[in-house]
């Protein structure tokens, strides 16, 4: 069983739906990061998130710690969204990332 | 300036040669990863640098990959005699404080 388990793996949207992607991590963390990566490759990073919520633009990421659990939410999707997201979790004491297996998004127009 | 610059974009080596990646960090972050992603999104941390000082190296090969950060150069990652299996995308990223992470585009190495 891997340590952080995302889903979906793969989700398909019209445009203008909301969208939500999925972590849950099974080990102590200082931080958890969501991630998007487009094809070509690079990274951005969303989000760090250690309790809460966080809001940016139409994204919104929440986690519950007690839970082992975060959310990514995407408001009014858009073609543009599309990609893979990713969840990272900060191992606790370390400085190691321990990333999910990824949601591959397409949101259609 | 604000991104972590990783040079080449791309990199074609025969196998056995020798590979060298470059990475840039933020001005003023003091903690340099390198991370290696070999399938669509299997992540393996390789080493981390606190300023030039190797912070965590528990994810490196040692017997044929070696990074340094030196003062006032870029941060490398050095594979000799380069294998298949090291054909991958190697990300590194940036952080002032261990948490905030900060990616480059990544470099993407091909052995054949």
């Amino acid at each position: 069983k891997n340590e952080v388990e995302q889903s979906p793996q793969n989700l398909t949207a019209q445009e203008g739906e909301f969208i939500t992607i999925n972590c849950s991590y099974s080990v102590g963390i200082s931080a958890l990061h969501w991630l998007q990566q487009h094809p070509g490759g690079g990274i951005v990073s969303l989000f760090m998130l250690s309790s809460g919520k966080k809001k940016h633009g139409r994204l919104i990421a929440t986690i519950n710690i007690q839970e082992k659990h975060s959310s990514l939410h995407i408001t009014a999707s858009h073609p543009r969204d599309s990609a893979v997201y990713i969840c990272a979790v900060l191992l606790y004491n370390t400085d190691k990332l321990i990333f999910g297996t990824g949601t591959r998004l397409q949101v259609f127009p | 300036g604000e991104e972590v610059a990783q040079t080449p974009k791309h990199l074609v080596r025969g196998e056995g040669q020798k590979a060298k990646l470059y990475c840039a960090p933020i001005k003023g972050h003091s903690y340099v990863f390198w991370y290696q992603q070999v399938l669509k999104n299997e992540f393996k941390f390789l080493i981390s640098f606190q300023n030039e000082n190797v912070f965590d190296e528990t994810g490196m090969p040692k017997e044929r990959f070696s990074a340094k950060c030196l003062p006032n150069s870029p941060c490398s990652l050095e594979i000799q005699a380069t294998k298949l299996e090291d054909s991958a995308v190697y990300f590194c990223a940036s952080s002032p404080d261990r948490y905030g992470y900060t990616f480059g585009s990544g470099t993407r190495l091909t052995v054949v």
